[in-house]
Order: C-alpha cells, then structure tokens, then sequence
C-alpha cells in the first residue's frame, strides 16, 4: 500500500543542523511532487517546502528559506529535508505529503505520521 | 501570508449537520478554485477530505462536501458521527510562488 515513512527527528541545540528522511513505498515516486509539512506543538500546519516531481522546481516558506533545503533521491525512493541553523521556532513534528492531482503542488493526498524535531539549548 | 481563519472550535450532536468555515483574502480563497480540506485524528497524520473546493478523493465519505463563496470557504460534514471529532484544516494556493497557506484548524466535538 501507499506508504510514507519519516525519520532522522531528534533533540538538537539553536543553530545546528538535522537531515530528515522520508522513505516513499507503494507508488510511482518519480511521478509525484512531494511536500514537507511540519506542526509546532499546540499549533497549525504550515508547508515548509515542495518539490516538483521534475526535480528542479522546489519552493520554501519564507520562514525556513535560505536555511532549509528540499530534495529528493528518485532511486531510492527517498525525500529529503536538510535543515540549516535551526532555531527554537522550527519545533515541531515534520511531515512528508505526496502531493495531489495533476501539478502535486496545491494539495496533499498520501500523509506520513511525521518525525519530531525539537530545538532546544 | 496569513494564516486562514477558521473558527477555533465547532460541535454538534450525532446525526446533525455542521459546517466550519474558511475565510482568506481575495488573493487566495477568493480567487482560486484551490481550496482542500485535511481531518486529522490525534496522534495520526492528516487525511485529505476535500480538493479543488468541492471534489472528494476516493474512499472519503459523501457525508462530506466543500463549496465556497466570495473569500470564504466551508466544508459540511452532515449526518455527523462519533468518529467525526477532529481537527479539521482548510488550505489555499496564494497565487505566488507556489506557496499555499493553511488555515488555523478548528476542533470538531461530537456530543
């Protein structure tokens, strides 16, 4: 079945760096834009960063650009999501989507359960 | 850009109808037909309800629906069950840069 498997969260001080991973199994992966969600505890969600299943598209929230980057290994049927200079903020549980319909880039139709990331001195 | 408002909480009793609502601006809701609607149970991921306003994935209940007028979007859930309550998100495209914005979420108690 159509699967999404998070993983790489810990516990990590202001200012350091995590890459997450986000294990695609059960669909065509090289066919479909993929997006990283994240929730901050007690709060919302906010899209993070979508890449386009071409690969050379991708696009960020203002909050994490120039610190965040999106990418994706089509041969290993693997999303990735290195996160630069992190701050207290960026807390929350982090999510990979597949992305929706004929762009992938508006909604998401297939959820991971999300790894968490906590920024903390 | 701002998040969409939705209300913080909604409730209603088994078998009724309710509708949560979704206001943006018209440089999102109002002006694209792009509008989806995520529940999400505690503790589990989100799952899609709604897209495009008011088309339905497969597998997702009829008892659902979307619509939208003006700047502001709804999501009806009629024919309400104890398996409803949730939290429910609405999410826009903003029309820039591919960015979408998701609304704060609204608690759905079933009574």
């Amino acid at each position: 079945q159509v699967q999404l498997v998070e993983s790489g969260g810990g516990m990590v001080q202001p200012g350091t760096s995590l890459r997450l991973s986000c294990a695609a199994s059960g669909f065509s992966f090289s066919s479909y834009s993929m997006h990283w969600v994240r929730q901050a505890p007690g709060k919302g969600l906010e899209r993070v960063a979508v890449i386009l299943y071409d690969v050379d598209n991708k696009y960020y929230a203002d909050s994490v650009k120039g610190r965040f980057t999106i990418s994706r290994d089509n041969s290993k049927n693997t999303l990735y999501l290195q996160m630069n200079s992190l701050r207290t903020e960026d807390t929350a549980v982090y999510s990979c989507a597949r992305g929706g319909g004929s762009t992938g880039k508006y909604y998401m139709d297939v959820w991971g359960k999300g790894t968490t990331v906590t920024v903390s001195s | 850009q701002s998040a969409l408002t939705q209300p913080a909480s909604v409730s209603g009793s088994p078998g009724q109808s309710i509708t949560i609502s979704c206001t943006g601006t018209s440089s999102d809701v109002g002006t694209y037909n792009l509008v989806s609607w995520y529940q999400q149970h505690p503790g589990e991921a989100p799952k899609v309800l709604i897209y495009e306003v008011n088309k339905r994935p497969s597998g997702v209940s009829n008892r659902f629906s979307g619509s939208k007028s003006g700047n502001t979007a709804s999501l009806t859930i009629s024919g309400l069950q104890a398996e409803d309550e949730a939290d429910y998100y609405c999410c826009s495209y903003t029309g820039s840069n591919s960015d979408v914005v998701f609304g704060g979420g609204t608690k759905l108690t079933v009574l």
